[in-house]
């Protein structure tokens, strides 16, 4: 069993739309939790993080984390065609080690 | 935000010859450093971890005599992929965190090597 899980998709919605994404984890020592964007060939860029279970919000974008389900969303709201990329999951203990989910392409279109 | 630079941004090579990639922290010490793969299609996977003034740490399959990682300063850490084969034909990332703050890594942009 991997330790992060998550839906590769793809995910295909029209502008305007809410994008969920999210992941399930299995180790229970994960103490931090980011959401990365990529773009084709360009290193990920990280758009949210939290350590405490419940939700963030920053703009368009909304993290939730549940650490009794080990499990962490990511919505975007009034999604625009430039949000579509890959959105990675990521999260690490106190070591700095970051454990990568398998990624969720999406596509948001005009 | 922070920035971490990567140089190449692209190389090809033939096989048997080594490949030196860059990786620095722009505007902000980072003593630590980690280097990941990507293979097309497939998310990132931790190589090795570069510590400045110390030898790296490598995670379990990642063959240290063939990625030599030396992390010369507090904003340099190079990894070189010694006697190059095909299928180390890769995206190669590096990440440094901010000092005392695990959750906020920043990467580089990527060097995507071909080895022919």
């Amino acid at each position: 069993q991997k330790e992060v899980e998550q839906d590769p998709g793809p995910l295909s919605v029209p502008e305007g739309a809410i994008v969920s994404l999210n992941c399930t984890y299995s180790n229970s020592a994960f103490q931090y939790f980011m959401w990365y964007r990529q773009y084709s060939r360009k290193g990920p860029e990280l758009l949210m993080y939290t350590y405490s279970s419940g939700n963030k919000e920053d703009g368009r974008f909304t993290a939730q984390v549940d650490k009794s389900s080990k499990y962490i969303s990511l919505f975007i709201r009034d999604s625009q065609p430039s949000d579509s990329a890959t959105y990675l999951c990521a999260m690490c203990r106190y070591d700095y080690k970051l454990s990568f989910g398998a990624g969720t392409t999406v596509t948001v279109r005009a | 935000g922070a920035v971490v630079s990567q140089h190449p941004s692209w190389v090809i090579c033939k096989s048997g010859t080594s490949v030196k990639i860059e990786c620095r922290s722009l505007d902000f010490q980072a003593t630590t450093m980690f280097w990941y793969r990507q293979f097309p299609k497939q998310s990132l996977m931790l190589m090795a971890t570069s510590n400045e003034g110390s030898k790296a740490t490598y995670e379990q399959g990642v063959e240290k005599d063939k990625f030599l990682i030396n992390h010369a300063s507090l904003t340099l850490s190079t990894l070189t992929v010694t006697s190059a084969h095909p299928e180390d034909s890769s995206f190669y990332i590096c990440s440094a965190p901010l000092a005392g703050a695990p959750d906020t890594q920043y990467f580089g942009p990527g060097t995507r090597l071909t080895v022919l």
